[in-house]
């Protein structure tokens, strides 16, 4: 089975400052892990994924996540925020061989100016 | 040109109505889903279809009833709606799994309003 847990359902960051979101996962088998942005009356669009090879991802818009398998985390980063940042951040794991895509609660992002 | 499109984007009903949502994705993808978003925005995976065969059934009240008339269509339809059903309806669809590593493309939503 698998299961996804997303620390701080909101978290604020001032313009320029570092991002930091945080993703943990449990899964019985290889995961697959992938970062998901939803704007506000919006579907949901696909930030990076990890699937096997180099451990560090990077995605759109300046984010990258790094896969730790020891510590079972997938945290999201970007050095510098940006206004238009401002969204909810979704974690998803889906085990190999799997067709279930498991999501996270959500982190909603504020950018302070 | 939309890889996954719903209709329609809005609903407003009463209670007890039945209602139905529309998906269709134009990417050539084998799988279909169905997520509930609700006014959290915890998102819930409801059915899924890999071409046209039901695969994920989750604990969902039997009033909702997918259909897969082929593999780029997946419909939901939700009989005697209730309060608890207003919420966000994603389709999206995957490529599928085996050695297929692909993320989930998600459609625009279909916000349900229950009177």
């Amino acid at each position: 089975a698998q299961s996804v847990t997303q620390l701080g359902s909101h978290v604020s960051v001032s313009e320029g400052a570092l991002v930091l979101l945080r993703c943990n996962y449990s899964s019985s088998v290889p995961p697959y892990l992938f970062w998901y942005v939803q704007y506000p009356n919006q579907g949901l669009q696909l930030l990076l994924k990890y699937t096997t090879g180099a451990t560090l991802v990077k995605g759109i818009n300046g984010f990258e996540a790094e896969f730790k398998k020891s510590e079972t985390s997938f945290h999201l980063t970007k050095p510098s925020a940006h206004m238009s940042d401002a969204a909810e951040y979704f974690c998803a794991v889906r085990g190999s061989g799997t067709y279930k895509y498991i999501f996270g609660t959500g982190t909603r992002l504020k950018v302070l100016a | 040109d939309t890889a996954v499109s719903q209709t329609p984007k809005y609903l407003v009903t009463q209670m007890g109505n039945d209602k139905s949502i529309k998906c269709e994705q134009n990417l050539g993808h084998d799988t279909m889903y169905w997520y509930k978003q609700d006014s959290k925005k915890f998102l819930k995976i409801m059915f899924s279809y890999n071409n046209k065969e039901l695969i994920i059934n989750e604990t969902v009240p039997n009033r909702f009833s997918p259909k897969s008339p082929d593999k780029a269509h997946l419909n939901l339809h939700i009989n005697s709606l209730e309060l608890g059903d207003s919420a966000v309806y994603f389709c999206a669809s995957s490529q599928g799994v085996g050695t297929n590593t692909g993320e989930l493309f998600f459609g625009e939503g279909s916000r349900l309003t229950v009177l």
